[in-house]
């Protein structure tokens, strides 16, 4: 049972548009998401995180988007550059459960492609 | 230096020998993880520690076992290698004061059971 989705696994993009990648999410009880980023042959590498109490959140060409009632959200990159292609995961975590730390649920990847 | 090791980057090996992979880091974290890729599934937790004396198990533990065994080593040890355990695996850290899910990665270890 997947309880976080990427039901993309490839987007192709032109370099300087915006990429759209999105993730679903089945359980409720997830207060905290995030956007890891992989390069072949790298480990996956933390690139930004929304908090379940706000709706947005951005860091330079960066912007996650919650939508709570949807159980949806998106990383938007805005301009793509050839650098950013790499496969990118969706992950969430239950924070009420804190002291149990940093158990996160990943979604299967979205594979990345910004052409020049 | 990579600040998260893991050895070997690539195996192969064959069913029912038993193998380990090693996991080193110099960040200093408190908590180290074991993941596995697979194809289409994403990342899968399989065992994670929060300190020397704490081991858990992670959504995918049978066929598993690890070790702690200092705050820098956690080492993952597959008792006998079946061919569904070919994967990708990873090592990761976090911070005991930081944002949990903010964790680090070291770059993978391949594995291939025949």
């Amino acid at each position: 049972d997947q309880q976080v989705k990427q039901n993309s696994p490839s987007l192709s993009v032109q370099e300087g548009r915006i990429s759209i990648l999105n993730c679903d999410y089945t359980n409720s009880m997830f207060d905290y998401f995030l956007w890891y980023k992989k390069y072949p042959a790298e480990g996956p590498t933390f690139l930004i995180s929304i908090s379940s109490i706000k709706d947005k959140n951005e860091d330079g060409r960066f912007t996650v988007f919650l939508n709570k009632s949807a159980k949806h959200l998106s990383l938007h990159i805005v301009p793509s550059q050839p650098g950013d292609s790499a496969v990118y995961f969706c992950a969430a975590s239950v924070r009420v459960i804190y002291n149990q730390g940093g158990k996160l649920i990943f979604g299967q990847g979205t594979e990345l492609s910004v052409k020049p | 230096d990579a600040d998260v090791t893991q050895t070997p980057r690539n195996r192969i090996t064959k069913t029912g020998k038993r193998i380990m992979l090693e996991c080193s880091q110099t960040k200093g974290h408190d908590r180290m993880y074991w993941y596995r890729q697979d194809p289409g599934l994403g990342l899968r937790l399989i065992y994670y520690s929060f300190d020397v004396k704490d081991i858990n198990k992670g959504e995918i533990s049978d066929g598993y076992s690890v070790s702690r065994q200092a705050q820098a080593k956690f080492s993952l040890s597959l008792e006998s290698a079946i061919p569904n355990q070919t994967a990708l695996y990873f090592c990761a850290t976090s911070d005991r004061g930081g944002p949990q899910e903010t964790q680090y990665f070291g770059p993978g270890t391949r594995l291939l059971v025949l």
